[in-house]
């Protein structure tokens, strides 16, 4: 039982440039969620996907894209990177029994 | 916009000592509180959760919590150097599937 999964564990990237960040769960867990950490601003969350087939904004979500593929997995796509976006992105999974969110290792970008 | 208020510290402790960590939050409808632990470099890691007025305790933590205040606190008891980390405070309005809103954190650091 894994958890929670992650890749890449680090990227560097160069403004302009396009990737897909990968997040998948194995809990069996119907939400998903993908967060930012910056220092000094704390987690802030970008998007999120309430069940199979849903997805939603969160706070910060300009320049991100999601797509929830089925209920393991759920990506985070920048379609044109910019040094703003450089930050380390946690996915996370919600369990209904408790109401708690399990997080994934992260993943650590920099955009040149 | 909803809120949740931290003292970034750090805040130092000696060992054995109690470590009291406090957060505020600005939404009344919010339902479930949560304390996350994030060492350095690390991902957040689920240290208790509270949804009623009251303390509620888990070995050396006890969650605190006042609705009426808008305030949740953490004490740690026999505080150990293995404590010293970021402890984040996050809240979910209604027990629903959008979303943690954190606060940036408490550093903790535990003095031997």
């Amino acid at each position: 039982n894994a958890g929670v999964t992650q890749t890449p564990k680090f990227q560097v990237l160069k403004t302009g440039q396009s990737m897909t960040l990968q997040c998948a769960q194995d809990m069996n867990h119907n939400s998903m969620y993908w967060y930012r950490q910056d220092p000094g601003m704390g987690l802030r969350l970008i998007y999120y996907s309430a069940s199979e087939g849903t997805t939603d904004k969160g706070e910060v979500p300009n320049g991100y894209n999601v797509s929830r593929l089925n209920k393991r997995e759920f990506s985070l796509r920048l379609e044109s990177a910019a040094p703003s976006q450089t930050s380390v992105y946690f996915c996370a999974s919600r369990s209904q029994g408790p109401d708690t969110q399990y997080f994934g290792p992260g993943t650590r970008l920099t955009v040149l | 916009q909803k809120e949740v208020e931290q003292n970034s510290g750090p805040l130092s402790v000696p060992e054995g000592a109690i470590a009291s960590l406090n957060c505020t939050y600005s939404d009344r409808g919010s339902q479930s509180f949560f304390w996350y632990r994030q060492y350095s470099g690390k991902s957040p890691e689920l240290i208790m959760f509270i949804y009623s007025n009251g303390d509620k305790e888990d070995g050396r933590f006890t969650a605190q919590l006042n609705k009426a205040s808008q305030y949740v606190s953490l004490l740690i008891r026999d505080s150990q150097p293995s404590d010293s980390a970021t402890y984040l405070c996050a809240v979910n309005e209604g027990g629903g599937a959008d979303g943690l809103t954190f606060g940036k954190g408490t550093h903790l650091i535990i003095q031997p």
